[in-house]
């Protein structure tokens, strides 16, 4: 069956410009996940909803950061007046919900220039 | 101290030795513990669950845990060069809220 899709799968901004990045969870999965992974570096945790709530939003590094799941399949990852640091791979996971196996979407490679 | 530390290679091992990775965590609470493996370029993918103490094998993967002394290991038999990767330990730190902690990951390079 389908994975988890992400689009767009690059994107090349200007600093102090806003992006939205979309995800696609797989069909079913309750569970959604918003990682960003740095080079060199594991995944990072930013935002895990479930359903259409955000149940833990301990990761997002500042108020820069927000995300929605409005009817509990897509999410969208909003980052408001980018930064240079926040250049990193964005990758969303989807999990059904049970034992916490996560699966990876392909990511959306972020520059800020 | 970081939640999750990996032994950080590179690991380089002749094709058909047994690969082995280390991985230590920080919280005694953790329930679930999972290893990625994720290819230059490309998204981690899971590869191996494990919640209870003990060996659980799948294929030519063998994950171990190891809840008393904080210990997740993986082992690689048979390593292939198709098994060069780097591989991600991660660690769910509570039973109600699967997010993952990752370690920096270990580099495998198998040579042919």
């Amino acid at each position: 069956g389908a994975g988890v899709s992400q689009t767009p799968s690059n994107k090349v901004t200007e600093k102090g410009k806003y992006v939205e990045l979309r995800c696609d969870p797989i069909s079913g999965h309750t569970a959604l996940y918003w990682y960003r992974q740095s080079l060199g570096q594991g995944p990072e945790f930013l935002i895990y909803f479930q359903g259409t709530g955000a149940a833990d939003d301990s990761g997002l590094p500042n108020d820069r950061f927000f995300a929605v799941r409005p009817e509990g399949s897509v999410s969208t990852l909003k980052i408001q007046r980018t930064e240079r640091g926040d250049s990193a791979v964005y990758l969303c996971a989807s999990s059904p919900g049970t034992r916490g196996e996560q699966y990876f979407g392909p990511g959306t490679r972020l520059t800020v220039t | 101290q970081k939640e999750v530390e990996q032994n950080s290679g590179p690991l380089s091992v002749p094709e058909g030795a047994i690969a082995s990775l280390n991985c230590t965590y920080s919280d005694r609470v953790s329930q679930s513990f999972f290893w990625y493996r994720q290819y230059s370029g490309k998204s981690p993918e899971l590869i191996m669950s494990i919640y209870s103490n003990g060996d659980k094998e799948d294929g030519r993967f063998t994950a171990q845990l190891n809840k008393a002394s904080q210990y997740v290991s993986l082992l690689i038999r048979d390593s292939q060069p198709s098994d060069s990767a780097t591989y991600l330990c991660a660690v769910s730190l509570r039973s109600n809220d699967y997010k993952l902690s990752f370690g920096a990951g270990t580099t495998v390079t198998v040579r042919a």
